[in-house]
């Protein structure tokens, strides 16, 4: 049982570069998200989906783009990168009023 | 929405010092309680839940008790260890679908 699975792991992007990262869960959770982390602000909601083909934005969706074509899958992309997108990612699932379970993170680093 | 008011860290003790780490809630309905730790350089996980008021929820020597009368859900372990630096979240979970983690506190445990 693998849980929630984020790749890649780290990634160095120059500004105005795009890039998709991919969220896998196998547990047949209906509820998906994804989040930034930045020294001291905790995490921020970027987006996330209560169903597949069903998105919504979070705290700070600016930049970002997000699809669910399948359950198990929930995609992040940034279409031009900006310094300001230097953050570690993390992907959830869950289900309501449930456990979270949360991927081990991706490092990304906008030059 | 949901929302936690979180006692702001960072926190530093010592070795087998006494821990509390206050949390109150906001939340529609009857919500349940969850506490995440996160390890530094990993993503988060479960410490411990409490599904319904007067519930102790408990694991690796933290405790923490729904009090729906106060709305808490306080952090408690009474003989910390280096291991238990981490960054600690409190989080309620009802009917919203914005599963929202905040700053959570920053605790440091010193040899």
């Amino acid at each position: 049982n693998a849980g929630v699975t984020q790749t890649p792991k780290f990634r160095v992007l120059k500004t105005g570069q795009s890039m998709t990262l991919l969220c896998a869960q196998d547990m047949n959770h209906e509820y998906m998200y994804w989040y930034r982390q930045d020294p001291g602000m905790g995490l921020r909601l970027i987006h996330y989906s209560v169903g597949e083909g069903t998105t919504a934005k979070g705290e700070v969706p600016d930049g970002y783009n997000v699809s669910r074509l399948k359950k198990q899958n929930f995609l992040l992309g940034l279409e031009s990168a900006a310094p300001s997108q230097t953050s570690v990612y993390f992907c959830a699932s869950t289900r309501l009023n449930t456990e979270a379970f949360f991927g081990q993170g991706t490092r990304l680093t906008v030059v | 929405g949901d929302s936690v008011t979180q006692m702001e860290g960072p926190v530093t003790l010592s070795e087998e010092a006494f821990l509390t780490i206050n949390c109150t809630y906001t939340a529609t309905g009857y919500p349940s309680l969850f506490w995440y730790v996160q390890y530094p350089g990993e993503g988060l996980q479960l410490l411990l839940k409490a599904t319904k008021a007067d519930d102790k929820g408990s694991n690796k020597g933290f405790e923490a008790t729904y009090r729906k009368e106060t709305t808490s859900f306080h952090l408690e372990k009474g003989s910390v260890q280096v291991s238990d630096s981490a960054v600690y979240f409190c989080v309620p979970s009802s009917n919203d679908y914005k599963l929202s983690f905040g700053a959570g506190t920053t605790v440091t445990v010193r040899a």
